[in-house]
């Protein structure tokens, strides 16, 4: 199984900022991926980041307002961009390795002013 | 296409009793099925996992599955609820180009 850490864990931020969540994973993991779930919500996908290239976006989700780096094949990051009350929610780190099974982190919990 | 449908949004049980938590998916490839479990305030956690092996799937904390192919059924069940039970569930089908699709979840309330 994997082990994954977020950072922060959950922040309040003012309209207009932005915010980088870091994922950390504790053995390589074939794909990651960034999810968000809003209040009382099942989870969407936003994106799947790839390591070394641009993340594949998932439709209503672009670059410029969802930045994602993976610079390796165990840490990935998440910028929430010119934030708004509407962007409220918990976002997720996930990680897949070869068995399949997806793994979560905690979450960061974000909520914008 | 693939699509998990959960049918129930809320199920009450009281402590003791059975639970059975109902995902019916449908998927143009072999799927793999899944069941998480998220309490208020938590992460997601992995119960249980179907990938092509046994039908009948045991999981944590005495949770298990059948996968019933001919009804398209992934159905959560428990013999005995535990108030630690009380928290919401998401069934997940990973199937063509291993996309994974979640769950609408259930909330699962434990009554003593």
């Amino acid at each position: 199984s994997a082990v994954i850490s977020q950072k922060p864990s959950r922040d309040i931020c003012q309209r207009g900022t932005s915010l980088t969540i870091q994922c950390q994973v504790d053995s390589q993991v074939t794909m990651m991926f960034w999810y968000r779930q809003q209040p009382g919500q099942s989870l969407t996908l936003i994106a799947t980041a790839n390591q070394g290239s641009e993340a594949t976006y998932e439709s209503g989700f672009v670059i410029d307002k969802f930045p994602i780096s993976r610079p390796n094949l165990t840490f990935s990051t998440l910028t929430v961009s010119n934030m708004s009350p509407e962007d409220s929610s918990i976002y997720l780190c996930s990680a897949r390795g070869l068995q399949e099974t997806q793994y979560f982190g905690p979450g960061t919990r974000l909520l914008v002013l | 296409a693939q699509s998990v449908t959960q049918l129930d949004s809320h199920v009450s049980v009281s402590e003791g009793t059975p639970v059975l938590l109902r995902c019916n998916y449908s998927s143009s490839y072999s799927p793999s099925l899944f069941w998480y479990v998220q309490h208020p305030n938590k992460g997601l956690q992995l119960l249980l996992k179907y990938t092509s092996a046994a039908t009948l799937v045991k999981g944590i904390n005495g949770f298990e599955a059948e996968f019933k192919k001919s009804e398209t059924s992934f159905h959560l069940t428990k013999p005995s609820a535990h108030m630690s039970d009380a928290a919401e569930y998401f069934c997940v089908v990973s199937g063509t180009y291993q996309k994974v699709t979640f769950g609408t979840g259930t909330k699962l309330q434990v009554i003593p």
